[in-house]
């Protein structure tokens, strides 16, 4: 069955410093999401991509954030210039529409502790 | 705007009761979507059901069934003869027309059965 796959599974920076999250969508979807989950808090919504080109972003996703889709297969988170508070779960989702409809599948996380 | 209540914040249960989840929602849309979510220990989420806003038709899957009521704007959750494996916390979501295909997460239930 077809899943979506996230690199690293954990990831310790120092504060300050830039991060990548890498995901694999599952291959004919054409929506995908990046959520955070702060320990023992609910799943949040940071942003969706669809065409090369982000579609939604909420509040939360401000210019420290980044999305790319640098090749045909991964999709990148990037923090610049991490903080404390940016330690998180981080979840990749992907989608075969973009409606409100269509199901969301995540990956496995990233868990991401800033020292 | 659109919001989900998940007021059980922990259930623990013996193996074999059944329990029920319960998740409230808010929406001004008349076209949106209902989903459950298990994350397991291992921290993942996984897709468990979809319900859509026109169709009250309740469902049951195995050992799970799912209590969709418009009149009360809620979506429950029971696990008949729960197992130990049933162990998790749940989160229940809501996507709505006008938010794009955000997913609103409740607060989630850690459900622990004890054997």
């Amino acid at each position: 069955e077809p899943e979506v796959t996230q690199t690293p599974s954990h990831q310790v920076t120092q504060m300050g410093q830039e991060v990548i999250l890498r995901c694999v969508p599952i291959s004919n979807h054409l929506y995908f999401y990046w959520y955070r989950q702060i320990l023992g808090q609910k799943v949040e919504f940071l942003v969706s991509f669809y065409n090369n080109e982000i579609s939604e972003k909420s509040e939360i996703f401000d210019d420290q954030f980044s999305v790319e889709r640098p090749d045909g297969s991964n999709f990148t988170l990037k923090i610049r210039s991490t903080k404390l508070e940016d330690s998180a779960m981080y979840f990749c989702a992907s989608s075969a529409a973009g409606t409100v409809r269509d199901t969301q599948y995540f990956g496995p996380g990233t868990r991401l502790t800033v020292l | 705007a659109q919001k989900v209540t998940q007021a059980q914040t922990e259930i623990s249960v013996v193996e074999k009761e059944d329990v029920t989840l319960d998740c409230v929602y808010e929406t001004r849309d008349t076209t949106y979507y209902l989903f459950w979510y298990k994350q397991p220990p291992s921290g993942e989420l996984v897709f468990l059901i979809r319900r859509n806003s026109f169709d009250e038709q309740n469902e049951i899957s195995g050992r799970y069934s799912w209590n969709f009521q418009k009149s009360t704007s809620s979506f429950n959750f029971t696990i008949t003869a729960s197992q130990v494996v049933d162990s998790a916390v749940y989160f229940c979501a809501l996507s709505e027309n006008a938010s794009g295909s955000r997913l609103t997460f409740g607060e989630g239930t850690q459900l622990t059965v004890n054997p």
